[in-house]
């Protein structure tokens, strides 16, 4: 299957700091990435869909302004959560859309611990 | 909005039993697509069902999806203690390339 990283794998803040994940698609070029939330023993969470060369479209309930996504490249697309705090707290996972057929093909998830 | 239910939330199993989970939509799919998720680990793609009526096998898993393109399941055959994790059932809608993710099935294999 095709591969998908993230970075970095986890990370652990203080409050009110801000983090930046990343994902990448390593041997395909995504138009179309998807950012998920998992808590434990529950299931994916869309948060975004983050579109090269466009804005994010959010869904519902999720702050744009806290979560800003960036799609700057058809290899890469980054979420940065801003003023952390332990209620964001979360496993995020990335996926990549895979031309022509579609299938997502998921990272191997960033585990954010704020303090 | 797209709601995908997913039954059972968990299941036990002796090894060389098999497992079955089912998915429902609240709407018709366009596609859906399964995963499995070990302990600690992410989603990896299993399967994509695009067709009504489509049946698709690998080795011990069988993968079906409804004819109304609302309903699918995944068979597993003569379960291994590998098949542990979570399997999720995800459904693609009108919006290109989103998925509503089931609530997943955490299984078990007793050896």
């Amino acid at each position: 299957g095709a591969v998908v990283s993230q970075h970095p794998s986890w990370v652990i803040c203080k409050s009110g700091t801000s983090v930046k994940i990343e994902c990448r698609s390593l041997d395909f070029q995504a138009t179309t990435m998807f950012w998920y939330r998992q808590f434990p023993k529950q299931s994916l969470m869309l948060m975004a869909t983050s579109n090269e060369g466009s804005k994010a479209t959010y869904e519902q309930g999720v702050e744009k302004d806290k979560f800003l996504i960036n799609h700057a490249s058809l290899t890469l697309s980054t979420l940065t959560v801003t003023s952390a705090h332990p209620e964001d707290s979360s496993f995020y996972i990335c996926s990549a859309l895979r031309p022509p057929f579609n299938e997502q093909f998921f990272g191997p998830g960033t585990r954010l611990t704020v303090l | 909005g797209q709601q995908v239910m997913q039954i059972p939330q968990y299941q036990h199993v002796q090894e060389g039993e098999d497992f079955t989970t089912y998915c429902n939509s609240s709407t018709t799919l366009s596609n859906i697509q399964w995963y499995k998720q070990r302990p600690g680990g992410h989603p990896v793609f299993l399967i994509q069902l695009v067709k009504s009526g489509e049946v698709k096998k690998q080795k011990r898993l069988t993968f079906q999806f409804g004819e109304a393109k609302k309903n699918s399941s995944l068979h597993i055959t003569a379960t291994q203690t590998t098949d542990v994790g979570t399997y999720f059932c995800a459904g693609g809608g009108t919006s290109y390339g989103k998925l509503t993710f089931g609530q997943g099935t955490i299984l078990t294999v007793h050896p």
